[in-house]
């Protein structure tokens, strides 16, 4: 079936960096741009960043603008964020997502997965 | 930034009850607009998009209307696995914002 695994969460210290992990599967990852979306502990949900489905194209939230980075692997069916200069203002859930929309954006989220959680605090 | 706002912010109801849920939108976001529900310990699920468009598999007891800046989510009678939280989020501008949600509980 179709499924989103992320892994790589856990406690880091601010100013650090920390990468994230979504394993994709029962779809063809390649076809749809794939998001990151996270919630701080007890509070709503908030955009982070997309990748287009061949990875030409990265948008990200102002809030982690040139602190994260997108990117994804094709022939493993991966997304990454590479997160750095950690704030403590990053901690939450983070969750992959599935666009959507094929081929295209959408920017409505039709698949997620469980979420990792980072914790940055020291 | 488009800023949604989520009314009521809990809504205390019992099974079989019918639930009205309201998005409102700091500007037009068209009919660009989708729903959430979200259970504790668990993703969120998309319901509905580009209201009133429900997403595969969502029963139908879930509705959508609106369009502009002021959208409701109805479901019509209340399952006892439908008690959670709902976010609305718009896709009309950039970036892609969601509301602060409304929780439906148990009276």
């Amino acid at each position: 079936q179709v499924q989103l695994v992320e892994s790589g969460g856990g406690v880091v210290q601010p100013g650090r960096s920390l990468t994230l992990s979504c394993a994709a599967s029962g779809f063809t990852f390649s076809s749809y741009a794939m998001h990151w979306v996270r919630q701080a502990p007890g509070k709503g949900l908030e955009w982070v960043a997309v990748i287009s489905h061949d990875g030409s194209k990265r948008y990200y939230a102002d809030s982690v603008k040139g602190r994260f980075t997108i990117s994804r692997d094709n022939s493993k069916n991966t997304l990454n964020v590479q997160m750095n200069s950690l704030r403590p203002e990053d901690t939450a859930v983070y969750y992959c997502a599935r666009d959507g929309a094929l081929l295209t954006y959408n920017y409505y989220m039709d698949v997620w997965g469980i979420g990792t959680a980072v914790t940055v605090s020291s | 930034e488009i800023v949604l706002t989520q009314s009521p912010a809990t809504l205390s109801l019992s099974p079989g009850e019918r639930a009205t849920l309201s998005c409102r939108a700091s500007q037009s976001v068209s009919r660009y607009l989708a729903w959430y529900q979200q259970k504790p310990g668990q993703a969120p699920r998309l319901l509905i998009y580009d209201a009133p468009n429900r997403a595969t598999g969502i029963p139908a007891r879930f509705s959508a209307s609106g369009s502009g800046t002021d959208f409701t989510l109805t479901i019509s009678s209340l399952e006892p696995e439908d008690f959670a939280v709902y976010y609305c989020q718009q896709r009309s501008n950039w970036p892609p914002t969601f509301g602060p949600g409304t929780k439906v509980d148990f009276k």
